[in-house]
């Protein structure tokens, strides 16, 4: 079975560009998450979603931050514009759990680096 | 806000020792997760641990919970290299879904 793929793998862009991400949760999963990770930190949750529902967005920095799960199954995380504090790696997680986050289980990451 | 923190941040160990690292939270919860994370790559699922008293073991490591204390901890039993890797715990807040990650533990088992 597939695990959560995520794209691009790598990303460099230049201050004030746009930048988007995707992922493919496991299928099955209802439950979605992006975290953010710093270097040498653990991951920060940044959005979660419940379905094609974002139920705990209270993390994600609106100003430049946006996400959507259209038909509860991909999503793609977009900032506009980017800027230099914004260079981490980008995780997604999707978990089968109905109580409870349950067991998370994550993608390779997208590592965005900004110039 | 519930805060988790780990120690040590960096150990480095030599082979066939064992070792302990800790895990602290300050509220309380009864759900706690062990994941690891080795260089570039995505955080690996190890450990559920779902209530007072839970202990699971795989290989040369252990994972237990204790919620009263708020700590978990992670024992590894006679280390080999193939363990080097960064161990994150993280804690379920009570009555939410979101979870809270530790800043981590690098491990490094030297020969």
């Amino acid at each position: 079975e597939a695990g959560v793929v995520q794209s691009p793998r790598y990303k460099i862009i230049e201050k004030k560009q746009p930048v988007a991400f995707w992922c493919n949760p496991i299928s099955g999963h209802n439950t979605l998450y992006w975290y953010r990770q710093n270097l040498g930190q653990g991951p920060e949750l940044l959005i979660r979603y419940e379905n094609e529902e974002a139920v705990d967005d209270s993390q994600l920095p609106k100003d430049r931050f946006s996400a959507e799960r259209l038909k509860g199954v991909d999503s793609t995380l977009k900032i506009q514009p980017a800027e230099l504090g914004d260079s981490a790696v980008y995780l997604c997680a999707s978990s089968a759990a109905t109580t409870g986050s349950g067991e998370l289980f994550f993608g390779e990451g997208s590592r965005l680096t900004v110039l | 806000e519930l805060k988790v923190e780990q120690n040590p941040l960096f150990l480095s160990m030599q082979e066939g020792k064992n070792y302990t690292i800790y895990c602290n939270y300050s509220t309380t919860s009864d759900r706690l997760y062990w994941y690891r994370q080795d260089p570039g790559k995505s955080l690996e699922s190890l450990f559920v641990l779902l209530s007072n008293g839970a202990v699971k073991q795989e290989g040369r490591l252990m994972a237990s919970l204790d919620t009263k204390a708020r700590l978990s901890t992670l024992h590894i039993t006679a280390a080999v290299h193939d363990l080097s890797a960064t161990y994150f715990c993280a804690v379920e807040s009570a009555g939410s879904y979101q979870l809270t990650f530790g800043k981590g533990t690098k491990l490094s088992v030297i020969p």
